[in-house]
């Protein structure tokens, strides 16, 4: 049973601050890993990928991934209301994910 | 225009009844699929065709059937509806990339109800 856990927030922050969301995933054999960000009512779109240990970093965004630990997390700098979403944490064997955790919901408060 | 395309958004229907769900592509990609949100929020793949071919089947009852004419159209065929199946259905795809990760392009949605 491949499992994604996510805390499912709210997390507030105020504007202008770092959001940090944490995934942890069981299935070992996950090879890539993939963040998205999904707006209430709306479909999941990709904000970040990552397939090695370590941080990738893109704009205001930072992927860390240890895969020893089964843990990635995602940082967003300079917060801003616009990423008030729901951020869903996808590991994928191969290329393909198979299950997103249940997303964690931001509040930017500006 | 309209990368991924599902119809109808809305699909309200008793049990026991059979609805279809329509998705086509226009971004020429060669993987497309569907994947199941339901109350909970997890959001977990059913079907994935490349170039009209199954490739994932995850554990699915066989009341889904997924067709595809051809490579950008993925439809989605519900036989016997059950209270169980009310979710939202998204289509995607992907374009296959030997680097690697395949970006999903998802539509915006079917929520299903079934009464």
């Amino acid at each position: 049973q491949k499992e994604v856990e996510q805390n499912s927030g709210p997390l507030s922050v105020p504007e202008g601050a770092i959001a940090s969301l944490n995934c942890t995933y069981s299935d070992r054999v996950s090879q890539s890993f993939f963040w998205y960000r999904q707006y209430s009512g709306k479909s999941p779109e990709l904000i970040m990928s990552i397939y090695s240990n370590g941080d990738k970093e893109d704009g205001r965004f930072t992927a860390q991934l240890n895969k020893a630990s089964q843990y990635v997390s995602l940082l967003i700098r300079d917060s801003q209301p616009s990423d008030s979403a729901t951020y869903l944490c996808a590991p994928a064997v191969g290329n393909t994910p198979l299950v997103f955790g249940k997303g964690t919901r931001l509040s930017v408060i500006a | 225009d309209t990368a991924v395309s599902q119809t109808p958004k809305y699909l309200v229907t008793q049990m026991g009844n059979d609805k279809s769900i329509k998705c086509e592509q226009n971004l020429g990609h060669d993987t497309m699929y569907w994947y199941k949100q339901d109350s909970k929020k997890f959001l977990k793949i059913m079907f994935s065709y490349n170039n009209k071919e199954l490739i994932i089947n995850e554990t699915v009852p066989n009341r889904f059937s997924p067709k595809s004419p051809d490579k950008a159209h993925l439809n989605l065929h519900i036989n016997s509806l059950e209270l169980g199946d009310s979710a939202v259905y998204f289509c995607a795809s992907s374009q296959d990339l030997d680097s690697g990760a395949e970006k999903l392009f998802f539509g915006s949605g079917t929520q299903l109800s079934v009464l």
